[in-house]
């Protein structure tokens, strides 16, 4: 089976820094883009940036380019999302997901962080 | 940035009449290589975005074929042939042929 699990949810202090994962199964990881997502409490989808897990190429929007960091370890077919000075305003659900035919075609579960003190 | 913007914000729907989302960008989605890179995307209440349409009007794995995608340039609609009680959710227009990846506002299918 396809999927992408990502890790736990997460409760952080104004100031702290954050790092989420999220693992492919099911297919070759190294040959796909894997992005993340931000949705905001009651709101829509956010875009952050996308990573080629084959050679660790990454694009981040604008938005978020210096806020947030995006790896891969591809030994281990997972992705990472790190977040650093984290403010109140970041506590959001944040979900991975697998690009093909340029379009979002798995998704993660979603990890829910907190920041609050 | 491409703007994407989605009508109506939110559609009470009565089931098994259909249902039509508009999405409208700012500039034209063709990409260089000929493909538009326009995607559906079906939230439920609760659960991750799942993936409807992919470039324009090509249904996904799984997906109903009460589901339809069309359009071209800048504007786009995703049209629910007969809509039934586990239609309800967030639908977003997604564009992926420029950087940054934009998608709309979301359009709130409810049932009537």
């Amino acid at each position: 089976e396809v999927q992408l699990v990502q890790s736990g949810a997460e409760v952080k202090k104004p100031g702290e820094s954050l790092m989420i994962s999220c693992q492919g199964s099911g297919y070759s990881f190294a040959n796909f883009r894997v992005a993340w997502v931000r949705q905001m409490p009651g709101k829509g989808l956010e875009w952050l940036g996308i990573i080629y897990a084959g050679d660790s190429y990454t694009t981040y929007s604008p938005s978020f380019q210096g806020q947030v960091t995006i790896s891969v370890d591809k030994s281990t077919s997972t992705a990472y999302l790190q977040c650093s000075s984290l403010k109140a305003s970041d506590s959001a659900m944040y979900y991975c997901a697998r690009l093909q035919h340029e379009a979002f075609d798995m998704w993660g579960q979603g990890t829910m962080v907190t920041v609050s003190s | 940035d491409i703007v994407m913007t989605q009508t109506p914000l939110s559609s009470p729907v009565t089931l098994g009449q259909p249902a039509s989302i508009s999405c409208r960008s700012s500039q034209s989605l063709v990409h260089s290589d000929g493909n538009t890179y326009l995607s559906w995307l079906q939230q439920r209440p609760g659960q991750p975005p799942r993936l409807l349409i992919y470039k324009i009007s090509n249904r996904f794995s799984g997906v109903p074929d009460r589901f339809s995608g069309s359009g071209a340039g800048t504007d786009f609609t995703l049209k629910i042939n007969r809509v039934e009680a586990e239609d309800v959710g967030v639908y977003y227009c997604m564009q992926a042929t420029q950087f940054p990846y934009t998608f709309g506002q979301g359009t709130n299918l409810e049932i009537k």
